[in-house]
């Protein structure tokens, strides 16, 4: 089984509309991490959790909301979605592990079209 | 803002030929990481390098940096069809630590 999951992985929507994408992941990790990818942009944060009190915006958090209802948790919301919102959009987890650095695990990614 | 900017953007090369691609970046660094990503699919972490280290091997791949320079490179040897994918460099900034920032990444395709 996938150690990060994301649902749902397309999901088509109309502008105005709210729409919740959840992540869950099973690695027991405390930093949970949502990005948006648009193409020749590479990925862009937009809400970072270091643990399940602490949530911090993200270089474009406007537009969207998260909630992290566990440690395993993550979930990110647009309240309204407009087409620009139109991404893929990837969930990852991080721990510092023995090392001390921060790899990434990312989720499969939702495609997400607003209309 | 993007701290990692990455060159080329598209690279396109035979199977057995060497792919290198090059990230720069800002601000200083606790440590660089290189992502790859298939078509459409998550990102996996390749390798990570520390600010200490000058450069570092993990199979056909090796991954230098330059501190003073502000540059990292990935080099990936004798090159398969299936290395085709998109490769990004990640730095994790003194300032931020854990928070990486990605670079815009480089799409590399192999050609059989």
């Amino acid at each position: 089984d996938a150690d990060v999951t994301q649902t749902p992985r397309n999901r088509i929507t109309k502008t105005g509309k709210r729409i919740m994408l959840e992540c869950s992941q099973t690695k027991g990790h405390d930093r949970m991490y949502w990005y948006r990818q648009d193409p020749g942009l590479g990925l862009r944060l937009i809400y970072y959790s270091f643990d399940v009190k602490d949530i911090n915006k993200g270089e474009i958090s406007d537009g969207y909301s998260v909630s992290r209802q566990a440690q395993a948790k993550f979930s990110l919301s647009l309240e309204s979605a407009i087409p620009n919102q139109t991404a893929l959009y990837f969930c990852a987890t991080s721990d510092p592990g023995t090392s001390g650095s921060y790899e990434q695990f990312f989720g499969p990614g939702t495609r997400l079209t607003v209309l | 803002s993007q701290q990692g900017e990455e060159d080329p953007q598209a690279l396109s090369i035979q199977e057995g030929e060497n792919a290198t691609m090059n990230c720069s970046y800002k601000t200083s660094i606790n440590n660089l990481q290189w992502y790859r990503q298939n078509s459409g699919r998550g990102l996996v972490h390749l390798i990570l390098i520390r600010s200490n280290e000058r450069e570092k091997h993990s199979g056909r791949l090796r991954v230098t940096l330059d501190t003073s320079k502000k540059s990292s490179s990935l080099l990936i040897t004798a090159s398969r069809a299936a290395d085709t994918a998109s490769y990004f460099c990640a730095t994790d900034a003194v300032s931020n630590t854990g928070k990486l920032i990605f670079g815009q990444g480089t799409t590399l395709q192999v050609k059989p």
